[in-house]
């Protein structure tokens, strides 16, 4: 079965500071992304990466980086914090696929509050 | 621009019931359509995929159709059980600027199973 995984449950953070949100594959795929989910707006894509150092912008990458330095890891950066990144943060990840029929596999996600 | 409407938005009915989930979109130019499974505070979990050149698939009391021409996808739950409640998601496959793809996912049907 694959597995991803993030870091933290839950996670409460003050304004201004940076957070780190980890993600972590074990089958080898080489597409991860990041979804922010919020009531009434659903699942919005941050930010994806189709294999290590690569990456794209989704459709609201503004207040975000990421990394991807290793090919089972994704990491968000929220370089200073503001409470309207209070949010449910979802990583995801597929195989490479040119026909683009595989699926994405979610992790459990993090449920962070800024203050 | 694609967009993904699910209705209802909420649905209760008494264990025992078959029940269908909607889901339906504007550009018929997909390459596959995902139901997943939302219980409360967690994430998703994939149900069905249904590429773009099929009709159907099903998995136990699921089935999930597609139908690319009018742009809808149903998903048929039978005889529900209280287990089964949780928020229904769709999305679809669209293309992108890289071989990834994007996920374009519906606000989610909320299902409660009555015992």
């Amino acid at each position: 079965d694959v597995k991803v995984t993030q870091s933290s449950r839950y996670l409460v953070k003050r304004t201004g500071e940076k957070v780190f949100l980890e993600c972590v594959q074990d089958m080898d795929h080489e597409n991860m992304f990041w979804y922010r989910q919020d009531p009434g707006l659903g699942l919005r894509l941050i930010y994806f990466s189709y294999d290590v150092k690569m990456k794209e912008k989704g459709d609201i990458p503004e207040g975000y980086s990421v990394s991807r330095e290793k090919k089972e890891r994704f990491s968000l950066i929220l370089e200073s914090a503001s409470t309207n990144q209070t949010s449910m943060y979802l990583c995801a990840s597929s195989p490479f696929d040119a026909g683009r029929s595989y699926e994405q596999y979610f992790g459990p996600g993090t449920r962070l509050t800024v203050t | 621009k694609q967009e993904v409407t699910q209705i209802p938005a909420a649905l209760s009915v008494p264990e025992g019931e078959n029940l269908v989930l909607n889901c339906s979109f504007t550009d018929s130019a997909i390459y596959n359509l995902q139901w997943f499974r939302q219980d409360p505070g967690k994430g998703l979990t994939s149900l069905l995929l249904i590429q773009s050149s099929q009709r159907e698939q099903t998995s136990g009391r699921l089935n999930a159709s597609l139908d690319k021409s009018s742009g809808r996808s149903t998903l048929y739950i039978a005889a529900s059980q209280p287990g089964d409640s949780a928020t229904y998601l769709c999305a679809v496959r669209i293309g992108g600027s890289s071989n990834t793809g994007k996920l374009i996912f519906g606000q989610g049907t909320t299902l409660q199973v009555k015992p």
